[in-house]
């Protein structure tokens, strides 16, 4: 079957730990997401990646770090300089840049700070 | 400024009443899309619906309809009959064409409560 899959689907961490969260995709698409949503509130954008090797920030990247090595996928670090870092992470994944083309989402990773 | 405003935050009704969730966008692109999805209590979004600017006949599928009107600047979208299993965060969400339909933009979200 094809789609979306992030792991773990919850993870703990301690304060002033890195922790990275996985998205994995077989759709053969081009592009790639990471949201971040809060309870109670929409989705914010971290970061997204067009292409393999590229990326750019979304409206809330400091704190965060990505990479784009494999079409397939698309890591998130969260790093200790993110200050709140308790919340439900999304990926996401779209075909191209067609006018068509539709975001797809993952199942959500939830990441709590002990 | 918010581009996708869903102003109803929260919304209850009780099983088998229609109920509409309100989308207002705010874009100066005559070529853009706009989006519906759904997150269930288990927290995936799933895709609904997409739209695009140029066209604004209603589009209906089962109980659930949509209203796409340019006048307003809107997008709502119809649930009949409604069921339990409608109960749900429902998100509005925006492309357009300057940067290639790549950023959606999302409104904060309505939750449904169905109530039996």
């Amino acid at each position: 079957d094809g789609g979306i899959t992030q792991s773990p689907k919850y993870l703990f961490r301690k304060e002033g730990q890195n922790v990275t969260l996985s998205c994995e995709q077989n759709l053969n698409h081009d592009a790639m997401y990471w949201y971040r949503q809060d309870p109670g509130q929409g989705l914010r954008l971290i970061y997204y990646s067009q292409i393999v090797n590229d990326f750019q920030k979304g409206d809330i990247a400091e704190g965060y770090s990505v990479s784009r090595e494999k079409k397939e996928s698309f890591p998130l670090t969260v790093t200790s300089a993110q200050k709140n870092p308790t919340a439900f992470y999304l990926c996401a994944s779209r075909a191209g840049t067609a006018i068509t083309d539709t975001q797809y989402f993952g199942p959500g990773t939830r990441l709590t700070v002990l | 400024a918010q581009k996708v405003t869903q102003a109803q935050t929260e919304i209850s009704v009780v099983e088998k009443e229609d109920v509409t969730l309100d989308c207002v966008y705010e874009t100066r692109d005559t070529t853009y899309y706009l989006f519906w999805y759904k997150q269930p209590p288990s927290g995936e979004l799933v895709f609904l619906i997409r739209r695009n600017s140029f066209d604004e006949q209603n589009e209906i599928s089962g109980r659930y309809s949509w209203n796409f009107q340019k006048s307003t600047s809107s997008f709502n979208f119809t649930i009949t009959a409604s069921q339990v299993v409608d109960s749900a965060v429902y998100f509005c969400a925006l492309s357009e064409a300057w940067d290639n339909f790549n950023k959606f933009y999302f409104g904060s979200g309505t939750k449904l409560n169905v109530k039996p």
